[in-house]
């Protein structure tokens, strides 16, 4: 167990519907990474946020946006969900800003009818 | 594009022999990789990193080794168990807040 949480771990929706994927870091890391992994892209760095800060972005769709909350857990936002949106989404913490050895989360699968 | 990759999408071994996973970078002002294991089903876990100033590092059964005269770096897996089942990423970590990037993968297959 990393220390880091994801809900929800499973969300099956329709193209056009928005949902809203939620991290919580592990105790005492301040920044929060996302990622999309799909079986034909890899692994995929989303945003970063320290300390509820974007830090750094990554290939993240216009589509799609974050947040860090002041408790700093965080939420990957995904609206006009088209079916190449389906994918497994991580979240990973680490203590700085460097993304030095990053914890990551059980992922949420999100498939897109 | 990418600035890190893998040479190999699948490497199968026998268990108990040796695992060499390579992975290839193309920026040289690079000067921290990691390796991460992600198993079926899972988020990926730190294993191992580098630093520049290092050619050689050893962890617990695994070794990565960093050649940066050719931009290259390798993990080494010694006595390959069937746990050891899972795809490896090296990795760049952000500098100054520039892109995080992560090699596309290599999938160890251990065999019985």
């Amino acid at each position: 167990d990393s220390g880091v949480t994801q809900t929800p771990k499973h969300l099956i929706t329709a193209t056009g519907q928005r949902v809203t994927l939620r991290c919580s870091p592990r105790s005492g890391d301040l920044s929060v990474y996302w990622y999309q992994q799909s079986l034909d892209q890899g692994l995929q760095f989303l945003i970063q946020y320290y300390n509820g800060e974007e830090r750094a972005k990554g290939n993240i769709l216009e589509r799609f946006s974050a947040q860090q909350f002041p408790d700093l857990h965080s939420e990957l936002n995904l609206s006009s969900l088209e079916l190449g949106d389906s994918a497994l989404y991580f979240c990973a913490s680490s203590v700085g800003t460097g993304g030095i050895e990053q914890f990551f989360g059980p992922g949420t699968r999100l498939t897109v009818l | 594009g990418e600035s890190v990759g893998l040479h190999l999408p699948t490497l199968s071994v026998q268990e108990g022999d040796n695992s060499i996973i390579n992975c290839a970078y193309s920026n040289s002002a690079s000067d921290y990789f990691i390796w991460y294991k992600q198993e079926s089903g899972k988020g990926p876990q730190f294993i191992i990193d580098i630093r520049s100033n290092m050619d050689k590092r050893q962890g617990q059964r695994v070794t990565v080794l960093l050649n940066k005269t050719v931009k290259h770096l390798s993990l080494q897996i010694a006595a390959t168990q069937p746990g050891d089942s899972a795809v490896y990423f090296c990795a760049e970590p952000p500098y100054n807040f520039n892109k995080f990037y992560f090699g596309s993968g290599t999938k160890l297959n251990v065999k019985p």
